[in-house]
């Protein structure tokens, strides 16, 4: 069964801090990996990575694929309360038109 | 503004009542999806529309009866609900499949 684990599942940080958030995934025919934040109810779009090994990078964050391990990591650098929200990652099947999404990460920033 | 519209924004029904919940994208996207979200739980793929044809019916209930006239709209009927069907209904689009997709604000569902 095609499964996406994301850890940890809650983190509470101060502003400043960096912060490592995990992704890892199962699943078959895997075409590409997403990265979302969820502050109130849309999930916005951050990242979408289909080549192993190269870094995306918008401000402070950044993410990376790793497709031998099977996995994802979302950084963000010098945290700012409004970073606060649920992190959400997807993994897109091919054949299936499917996201499979992780539970999410809920971060929280503390001023 | 993401660009995809969900109205309403809230919705209370009773188990016998019909509703209808609807999303709109000004994006120009090809592909559009109802995703459920629950407490606790991932969210959950329900339907996938390309090209106004559906690809993808995530084996859900027929109390959900989803509906695309045209690319840029996107309904989903419902009847007979139950409470455990109370959840975030996201809806999103995407330029097409295997992209990234934009989600809507989403309809906060409460079956009483």
């Amino acid at each position: 069964e095609d499964k996406v684990v994301q850890s940890p599942l809650s983190l509470v940080v101060h502003e400043g801090d960096t912060v490592t958030l995990n992704c890892s995934y199962e699943v078959t025919n895997f075409r590409s990996l997403l990265w979302y934040k969820q502050e109130k109810k849309a999930p916005t779009f951050l990242f979408m990575l289909t080549s192993s090994g190269i870094e995306k990078k918008s401000g402070r964050l950044s993410s990376i694929l790793d497709k031998k391990e099977l996995s994802s990591i979302l950084n963000i650098t010098a945290t700012q309360t409004g970073d606060s929200a649920i992190y959400l990652c997807a993994a897109y099947t091919s054949g299936t038109y499917k996201y499979i999404f992780g539970t999410g990460t809920r971060l929280k920033v503390l001023a | 503004e993401t660009g995809v519209t969900q109205t309403p924004r809230h919705l209370v029904m009773g188990m016998t009542n019909k509703k209808s919940l609807k999303c709109e994208q000004h994006l120009g996207h090809n592909a559009m999806y109802w995703y459920k979200q629950s407490a606790k739980k991932p969210l959950e793929l329900m339907f996938v529309y390309n090209f106004k044809e559906q690809t993808e019916n995530n084996s859900v209930p027929s109390r959900f009866s989803p509906e695309c006239p045209n690319s840029s709209h996107l309904f989903l009927h419902l009847h007979t609900l139950q409470p455990e069907d109370s959840a975030l209904y996201l809806c999103a689009s995407s330029p097409s499949l295997n992209t990234e997709a934009f989600f809507g604000q989403g309809t906060r569902l409460t079956v009483v």
